[in-house]
């Protein structure tokens, strides 16, 4: 089945504890992103990436990091996470081609306390 | 800078009543902009995106530059299309979503 899978779906953690919340996608895209979604805001992109080795900012990025070493996998980084990063986190994957949909995972709901 | 507006958070209707969820965008050149729905427990997914021009579950959309518009409207509301919508536009492989709209479909 073509999915975007994402690890954990859940995690309540410290403030300044790294953590690395992964991404999986099996639909060989080229193209995958990370999204935020805090209420009123819905979602805004923190980092996307092109290919392998390609990545740029969305309007978010402060305080994460994101390395894309293969295809399929587009973890996302805090180093040193702070309350102000609790929200939900979308991992997504598209095609090639600017009008292709996007594929959403199910969401990482991250708590810092 | 770009910027999709939805004006309304939460609209509700009467099942097989006209609805039109609101969406207004901010951009400086050709945009392309997508519809994206999120049912209840579902992940989110493309409803319609402006390109194509296509009629997903009896949802149309219009993209009027004129007005800087992508309404999505829906002649008879489902108690089925009862979730949370998000209008959004894509510039230069970026991606800038609406705030979402809950559209609740009464019986």
């Amino acid at each position: 089945e073509a999915q975007v899978t994402q690890n954990p779906r859940y995690l309540i953690t410290v403030t300044g504890k790294k953590l690395t919340v992964t991404c999986s996608q099996n639909m060989n895209h080229e193209y995958m992103s990370w999204y935020r979604q805090d209420p009123g805001l819905g979602l805004r992109q923190i980092y996307y990436s092109m290919n392998v080795e390609v990545t740029d900012k969305g309007d978010v990025p402060e305080g994460y990091k994101v390395s894309r070493k293969e295809k399929r996998n587009f973890p996302l980084i805090l180093e040193s996470p702070s309350p102000n990063q609790t929200s939900l986190y979308f991992c997504a994957s598209r095609g090639s081609g600017r009008t292709q949909p996007q594929h959403f995972g199910d969401g990482t709901r991250l708590s810092i306390l | 800078a770009q910027r999709v507006t939805q004006p309304e958070k939460l609209l509700s209707v009467f099942k097989g009543a006209p609805v039109e969820l609101k969406c207004n965008y901010s951009y400086s050149g050709s945009p392309e902009l997508f519809w994206y729905v999120q049912y209840s427990r579902q992940r989110l997914q493309l409803l319609l995106r402006h390109i194509s021009r296509e009629s997903i579950k009896g949802f149309t959309a219009d993209l009027n530059k004129g007005e800087t518009s992508f309404h999505l409207k829906k002649p008879f509301a489902q108690e089925e299309d009862s979730a949370m919508y998000y209008c959004a536009l894509s510039s230069f492989n970026k991606f800038y979503f609406g705030s979402g709209t809950k559209l609740n479909v009464k019986p």
